[in-house]
């Protein structure tokens, strides 16, 4: 069955960078987009980009552009979302999502990852 | 890009029919039948429940149906149950071959 497992919960100080991965399984990792989502403690769900995992192509949000890199490690079936320049702002719930179609962008995301908690604080 | 517009909260009695109202733009949910929506209760991942302005995925209940009308799409819940009671979210892809959410409905079941 299709699985995309994050990493583990992060505590950052202000300033710092963080580097989430998500490792998928259960399908050709190669065949579909995967997307990152953010929700801050009672916020809302927050888009903030796509990674063509076949060619590495990527799309960014218009507000992250800049301070957020989307890579892929297709030798072990694994996305990554690094953020840059951390905020007490960027303190939220970062999530890996995957298209409902292989090959398709239109952002339906069928499976999602647990959801990595990252913490900004001093 | 702007989040979409969301009623900031929604409720019926069981048995009862709501519905949810998504407004866009012409350059997202009016320009693209690609709106989709989503179920999230307390501390879980969002859940798909509607893709494709209109299509419920495998195992998604039909009493969750979804339309669209010019910039507005819209998804209605039938039969309202107690396990509906969660927070809904669209979605929708936009000219910019990005993606933008809506802010969000709380449903309670009263």
């Amino acid at each position: 069955q299709v699985q995309l497992v994050q990493s583990g919960a992060e505590v950052k100080q202000p300033g710092a960078s963080v580097k989430v991965s998500c490792k998928a399984s259960g399908y050709t990792f190669s065949d579909y987009y995967v997307h990152w989502v953010r929700q801050a403690p009672g916020q809302g769900l927050e888009w903030l980009g796509w990674i063509n995992i076949n060619n590495g192509g990527t799309s960014y949000a218009q507000k992250f552009r800049g301070w957020v890199t989307m890579t892929r490690d297709t030798s072990i079936s694994t996305a990554y979302m690094e953020l840059s320049r951390l905020t007490s702002d960027d303190t939220a719930v970062y999530y890996c999502a995957r298209e409902l179609r292989g090959s398709w962008l239109t952002g339906d995301f069928e499976y999602w990852g647990q959801g990595t908690l990252v913490t900004v604080s001093s | 890009q702007s989040a979409l517009t969301q009623p900031a909260s929604v409720s019926g009695s069981p048995g009862q029919s709501i519905t949810i109202s998504c407004t866009g733009a012409s350059s997202d949910v009016g320009g693209y039948n690609y709106v989709s929506w989503y179920q999230q209760h307390p501390g879980k991942a969002p859940k798909l429940m509607i893709y494709d302005v209109i299509n419920r995925p495998s195992g998604v209940s039909g009493r969750f149906s979804g339309s669209k009308s010019g910039n507005t799409a819209s998804l209605t819940i039938s039969g309202l149950q107690a396990e509906d009671e969660a927070d809904y979210y669209c979605s929708s892809y936009t000219s910019s071959t990005t993606q933008v959410f809506g802010v969000g409905t709380r449903v309670t079941v009263l």
